[in-house]
């Protein structure tokens, strides 16, 4: 069943703690974005990479890192720098690293920091 | 600097009446749009798209539009159904500034459809 996994769902991590956040997929997709939803904001886009060992910054990269050892995964690490980290997190991928084609979505996780 | 804005934060329709979500941007250099759909605690689902050498594209139940002039677009979904009830996003991306495979989000409208 090809598809964007995202794991956990709901995730919980005391204040001053990393994280990380899973994103594997098997569409055989190219690049791969996280994005950030909070509230009555839209989709603030983190960091993105369009081939396997490159990766650039967002709009909002500050207290996040990502690696792209692998074409299937894009692991998002969530540092203690980040000052708000508690939000809805998306990964999603695109089959050709163009600008005029739609971006597929996981399911997401919701990170909890207290 | 919201450089995709949605300004109704949200709308109420009645069932198989026509529902329209307005987007408007900024940034001239917006050449593909995008529609999404978006159900809680789920991902965003792609709707319906349109590159900025047309004004309008049509699926099914949904057209958007596009007035470049205006910095513009609009999403219309006719009839509209209980099951369309979820937030909307409108979102753009430019060719040829470096980031090309980067897409701008608005902040959503959520549509309620009642029967």
């Amino acid at each position: 069943d090809g598809g964007i996994t995202q794991s956990p769902k709901y995730l919980f991590r005391k204040e001053g703690q990393n994280v990380t956040l899973s994103c594997e997929q098997n569409l055989n997709h190219d690049a791969m974005y996280w994005y950030r939803q909070d509230p009555g904001q839209g989709l603030r886009l983190i960091y993105y990479s369009q081939i396997v060992n490159d990766f650039q910054k967002g709009d909002i990269a500050e207290g996040y890192s990502v690696s792209r050892e692998k074409k299937e995964s894009f692991p998002l690490t969530v540092t203690s720098a980040q000052k708000n980290p508690t939000a809805f997190y998306l990964c999603a991928t695109r089959g050709l690293a163009s600008y005029n084609s739609p971006l597929h979505f996981g399911n997401g996780t919701r990170l909890t920091v207290t | 600097d919201q450089q995709v804005k949605q300004n109704s934060p949200s709308l109420s329709v009645q069932e198989g009446r026509i529902s329209i979500l307005n987007c408007d941007y900024t940034n001239s250099m917006f050449d593909y749009f995008l529609w999404y759909k978006k159900y809680p605690a789920e991902g965003p689902t792609f709707l319906i798209s349109i590159s900025s050498i047309k004004d309008k594209n049509e699926d099914g139940r949904f057209t958007v539009f596009l007035n470049k002039s205006a910095k513009h677009l609009s999403l219309h979904i006719v009839p509209s159904q209980p099951g369309d009830s979820a937030v909307y996003f409108c979102a753009a991306s430019a060719r040829g500034t470096g980031t090309a495979s980067k897409l701008t989000f608005g902040t959503g409208t959520r549509l309620q459809v009642t029967l």
